[in-house]
């Protein structure tokens, strides 16, 4: 079945670039999703990217994608502080219906 | 403005009772959908709708009930057949056939059975 693999923990310097990766299996998928969760709050959409694409960049956020591999990832440039979060990584399952696969979610840990 | 939420934030129940985990939009979603989430683990799947009066199974449906007799509320109810209920439910919504298929997620409500 379909699996999307995250490291769990990532711990960077305050105004250093955080890179959270995930793999994932299904090459059907159309589009692949970052979402960002604060401590006790729902998940927020923090960018998407096509799966034909290989990058896409807004803001400070960067998403590379590798179809080949399988590989996505998500830049953070000059990560703060307010970035401290757990990140998930999605993919839409191919299928008659919007069904998302999530990664088990990387917390970030920023410090000064 | 446009949103979701979730009712209560924090629910504490006693073992073998039922209990309703409400969630409202009024984004004018029609698919709606709710999960759960266990430390360390990603989204597991419940329930979803994608038109009032039509509900599907998840990935985890066992315990769990669902109705949506409103376009705007899709509420959960987790039974006593629930073996470990304790968790974290996430409603989102989204439109079905939006070409980036984007769900909209509520803050959520955090579930203890004592």
């Amino acid at each position: 079945g379909e699996d999307v693999e995250q490291s769990l923990f990532l711990s960077v310097r305050e105004g250093d670039s955080s890179v959270i990766n995930c793999t994932y299996t299904d090459s059907s998928s159309t589009y692949l999703y970052w979402y960002k969760q604060e401590p006790g709050a729902g998940l927020q959409l923090l960018t998407y990217i096509f799966s034909n694409m290989d990058m896409k960049q807004d803001q400070r956020l960067t998403v590379l994608l590798n179809k080949k591999d399988k590989h996505l990832s998500l830049r953070i440039a000059d990560t703060q502080t307010g970035d401290s979060a757990i990140y998930f990584c999605a993919e839409n399952e191919a299928g008659g219906y919007n069904k998302l696969i999530f990664g088990a979610g990387t917390r970030l840990a920023v410090h000064p | 403005d446009g949103g979701i939420t979730q009712s209560p934030k924090y629910l504490f129940r006693k073992e073998g009772q039922n209990v309703t985990l409400s969630c409202e939009q009024n984004l004018n979603h029609d698919a709606m959908y709710w999960y759960r989430q266990d430390p360390g683990q990603g989204l597991r799947l419940i329930y979803y709708s994608q038109i009032v009066n039509d509900f599907q199974k998840g990935d985890i449906a066992e315990g769990y009930s669902v109705s949506r007799e409103k376009k705007e509320s899709f509420p959960l109810t987790v039974t006593s057949a629930q073996k470990n209920p304790t968790a974290f439910y996430l409603c989102a919504s989204s439109i079905p056939g939006e070409i980036t298929d984007t769900q909209y997620f509520g803050p959520g409500t955090r579930l203890t059975v004592l």
